[in-house]
């Protein structure tokens, strides 16, 4: 059973940069045909898709975040992460991290964590 | 990027009965549209795939239609664990774009 574990700060300054990484068991983050996908949902609102980076490194972001994000994976710790520069108050949100299968997807999905941003 | 809007926004139903709910594409995706069931406290649950497929472990109760700009997600008879928000996205453009879900709530 694959299972998903975001962790990271879950308080963060304006300005700073939020980080969260997601380690994942019960399967490999290395190879085909899998990407890998971070998700976010401000307090009470819907779902919006941050980003995805396959195994090999290739990456696509949303545009509305695209000069702050960066998602990058790390195979040796079957693990991979977000950074997301200059947050403000409108970044605070739960941050999924999911597994996206091609052709059908999201199928699993960590617990979420809530970032707050607030000085 | 397409966006989704999904129809109504809550949807007031009793256990057994049936819940159709809609969502609505600002331009065609193809099949490529699935859904999502997020229960509170809970990370979205993967229930349909390209329009129509079940995921893996979804009751045969829950169906899905549609091509092009209108889909439809059916649950033939609520069960009381079906209470929760449901949410479409497309695959078909990027962004990957989520719509705003519907609830169904217990009437």
């Amino acid at each position: 059973q694959v299972q998903l574990q975001e962790s990271g700060p879950g308080l963060v300054k304006p300005s700073e940069t939020l980080s969260l990484s997601c380690t994942v068991s019960g399967g490999s983050v290395n190879g085909a045909p899998y990407y890998w996908s971070w998700i976010r949902q401000p307090p009470g609102k819907g779902l919006e898709w941050i980003g995805n980076i396959y195994y090999s490194g290739s990456t696509k972001y949303n545009p509305s975040l695209k000069s702050r994000v960066s998602i990058s994976i790390d195979t040796s710790k079957n693990q991979f992460s977000l950074s997301l520069t200059s947050v403000t108050a409108a970044d605070t949100a739960l941050y999924f991290c999911a597994r996206d299968r091609p052709n059908w997807g999201k199928d699993y999905w960590g617990q979420g964590t809530l970032v707050t941003v607030s000085s | 990027e397409i966006v989704l809007t999904q129809s109504p926004a809550t949807l007031s139903l009793s256990p057994g009965e049936r819940a159709t709910l809609s969502c609505r594409a600002s331009q065609s995706v193809s099949g490529y549209l699935a859904w999502y069931q997020q229960k509170p406290g809970q990370a979205p649950r993967l229930l349909i795939y390209d329009a129509s497929n079940r995921a893996t472990g979804i009751p045969t109760r829950f169906s899905g239609s549609g091509s092009g700009t209108d889909f439809t997600l059916t649950i033939s008879s609520l069960e009381p664990e079906d209470f929760a928000l449901y949410y479409c996205q497309q695959r078909s453009n990027w962004p990957l774009t989520f719509g705003g879900g519907t609830k169904v709530e217990i009437k």
